[in-house]
């Protein structure tokens, strides 16, 4: 089964507007982390977002929120205020706390945000 | 820039040459990852590795495929006798611990891999 599952492989949004890319997981271990991360053109790879699954709080950072529902398994990304900027592919990433696979993390296939004016 | 640095940013080898690519972690990092990211693909784990140890190679192809990562110097990733299957982007990733699942991986811009 896949680890991350991203269903949108494509999204638009105008400037401005705000825009959820979706996210689930799978695992059955306790400790897990939940990560964003943007890739622009250029190609790099950009960290957004962390979430714990032991957090109460939803993670907040600037313009990126995430939407982490721990019974429904999903960790959806929130940009607010869309900026032209931050069109690029979105992934979705977690790591699993315990285990020999300990460490790699396991990427969705990711969103391909398209911000336009 | 106290990032994580690839280089190579672009590598081209012809079938059958030795690709290395290099990877210097983020300073006070001692963990480092490799990951492959096919065209229109999600970055696949390869490998995991501490300062003289692999922790977990179980993302590497079983032939042709090496990496260390020695007490002095960068990390390599190293691929022997390439195919036209090897093109892809390469990236390396490190954090301050390894086992925490809190910790984000910083990653370096990747070496794009083309096979001739």
């Amino acid at each position: 089964a896949q680890k991350i599952t991203q269903t949108q492989p494509g999204m638009f949004v105008q400037e401005k507007e705000a825009v959820t890319l979706d996210c689930t997981y799978d695992t059955s271990d306790p400790s897990y982390g939940l990560f964003w991360y943007k890739q622009p053109s250029s190609g790099e790879m950009i960290f957004l977002i962390y979430q714990g699954s032991y957090d109460q709080q939803n993670a907040t950072e600037g313009r990126y929120s995430l939407n982490f529902q721990k019974a429904r398994k999903s960790a959806n990304l929130v940009i607010s205020a869309s900026q032209l900027g931050d069109s690029a592919m979105y992934f979705c990433a977690m790591r699993e706390g315990e285990g020999s696979t300990l460490g790699r993390l396991y990427f969705g296939r990711g969103t391909q945000l398209t911000v336009w004016p | 820039n106290a990032g994580v640095m690839q280089n190579p940013r672009h590598l081209v080898r012809r079938r059958g040459q030795e690709a290395r690519l290099r990877c210097s972690p983020m300073k006070g990092h001692s963990h480092v990852y490799w990951y492959r990211q096919l065209p229109e693909e999600g970055l696949k784990f390869m490998v995991y590795l501490q300062k003289e140890n692999i922790i977990d190679e179980s993302g590497m192809p079983k032939e042709r495929f090496s990496a260390e990562f020695p007490k002095e110097g960068p990390s390599i990733l190293r691929i022997q006798q390439v195919v036209r299957g090897d093109s892809a982007a390469y990236f390396c990733a490190s954090s301050p611990t390894g086992g925490s699942s809190n910790q984000p991986q910083h990653f370096g811009d990747g070496t794009r891999l083309s096979i001739l």
